[in-house]
């Protein structure tokens, strides 16, 4: 069963810093891109950051994260995460991880999704 | 701040067809074939309805549709059904990023 399951939420004060994962299954981990997209409190969604298959060697960042945030991947762990640091109140949300839709290929789409975790910042 | 643009709602009665305008620019939604659209019902994760700007992933009903012309992309369902009912967003690429749109609430009367 193609899965992805993130942990790592909580609260946090501002200033502080978090890391998220995301474990795989199901799939060929290395093959696929990965995301991290996030929703506000009653908000939209938010692209946040994505990292190519492989060795993850390209990775791009929404402006609101850039220079915060780190998007990476373990393959000997099927494992996706997000160090997030400075941390503002504005990054309150729940934090999705993400598959695109083809292997090899960025910004097609995204068709497995994880459940979500839930960080605070306050 | 989205840079793609969506109606706040849209409604439509069991049966009938909407259309869910996604309006970019040209350095997204008009240089690139790679809009994508979410269905999210309250409390669930997002599940893509298109990709590509026009496919259905496997399991999607057919009732579901994406099209562009120029700087808009669209969504559009037919023969609306109750379970329908949801936020649906639009997603491009956009050089070196990407953006949802502000999402749409689809209501069926």
């Amino acid at each position: 069963q193609v899965q992805l399951v993130e942990s790592g939420g909580g609260v946090v004060q501002p200033g502080k810093s978090l890391r998220l994962s995301c474990a795989a299954s199901g799939f060929s981990f290395s093959s696929y891109v990965l995301h991290w997209v996030r929703q506000a409190p009653g908000k939209g969604l938010e692209w946040v950051a994505l990292i190519s298959s492989d060795d993850g060697a390209n990775r791009y960042y929404a402006d609101s994260v850039k220079g915060r945030f780190t998007i990476s991947r373990d393959t000997s762990e099927n494992t996706l995460y997000l160090q997030m640091n400075s941390l503002r109140t504005e990054d309150t949300a729940v934090y999705y991880c993400a598959r695109d839709v083809l292997r090899y290929l960025e910004w097609n789409g995204m068709d497995v999704w994880g459940q979500g975790t839930t960080v605070t910042v306050s | 701040q989205s840079a793609l643009t969506q109606p706040a709602s849209v409604s439509g009665s069991p049966g009938q067809s909407i259309t869910i305008p996604c309006t970019g620019g040209s350095s997204d939604v008009g240089s690139y074939n790679l809009v994508s659209w979410y269905q999210q019902h309250p409390g669930k994760a997002p599940k893509l309805m298109i990709y590509e700007g026009s496919k259905r992933p496997s399991g999607v009903s057919n009732r579901f549709s994406g099209s562009r012309s120029g700087n808009t992309a669209s969504l559009t369902i037919s023969g609306l059904q109750a379970e329908d009912e949801a936020d649906y967003y639009c997603f491009s690429y956009a050089g070196d990023r990407a953006f949802f749109g502000g999402g749409t609430k689809l209501t069926v009367l």
